[in-house]
């Protein structure tokens, strides 16, 4: 199975402060298809996951463009630009690209 | 609005048998495919598997193959898990989402437990 390595665990930001967390795959999530399904999940406090970034980089509809996705192959990156109060909770990644699809373990924002 | 429902959760002794239904509204169901994801205690999130959208085909987790069994019946937009012989180790929160991730249900709890 995919092991996907998310870094920091958890971290802590001012409200308007940038952020970023990484993804780092055991095996490149490039698909023969050409694209590469990573994707970006955060689950605030008592929700439902609720979905970011797909396929690395596009944002989906109705997500703040604060958010951003990068990367290619193993190595993935999230950025906040702007935190705010409203972005606590915890980001998975996760990837599609392999069976079984996978989840990182997380990393909590928390808000200073 | 996309809405996912799920129900049929509870407490269930260990061996037991349990199916979770998801209601899905606000899209037509039977145009896509749908997955089930659970979330630990621990708040590990773990793919079950998923279904095609006519039913015809289903994917599962190797780990949960022989226990779990996905189904759906399109007439009442309607989605499946049947678990068989559970295990404490099934016990969490157990969510149908659409395949593409970007539409969750609020989740159902599942306790295995004597």
């Amino acid at each position: 199975d995919v092991v996907l390595t998310q870094t920091p665990p958890t971290l802590s930001a001012t409200i308007g402060q940038s952020v970023s967390i990484s993804c780092r795959s055991s095996q490149s999530l490039l698909d023969s298809d050409g694209d590469t399904y990573l994707n970006w999940l955060l689950q605030r406090p008592g929700q439902s996951p609720q979905l970011l970034i797909y396929s690395v980089s596009n944002l989906e509809s109705g997500v703040p463009n604060r958010f951003s996705g990068s990367g290619s192959e193993t190595d993935f990156t999230l950025k906040i630009s702007g935190v705010e109060a409203e972005d606590l909770g915890v980001y998975y990644c996760m990837q599609a690209t392999h069976a079984p699809l996978t989840f990182g373990s997380g990393t909590k924002l928390e808000i200073k | 609005e996309v809405q996912l429902v799920e129900s049929g959760g509870g407490l269930v002794q260990p061996g037991a048998s349990l199916k979770l239904s998801c209601v899905a509204s606000g899209f037509t169901f039977s145009d896509y495919w749908m997955s089930w994801v659970r979330q630990t205690p621990g708040k590990t999130m773990e793919w079950i598997g998923d279904i095609k959208y006519d039913g015809s085909y289903t994917n599962y987790a190797p780990s949960l193959k022989n226990r779990f069994t996905i189904s759906r019946d399109n007439a009442k937009s309607t989605l499946y898990l049947q678990m068989s012989n559970v295990r404490s180790e099934d016990t969490a929160t157990y969510y149908c989402t659409r395949r593409d991730f970007d539409y969750w249900g609020q989740g159902v709890m599942v306790t295995v437990s004597s």
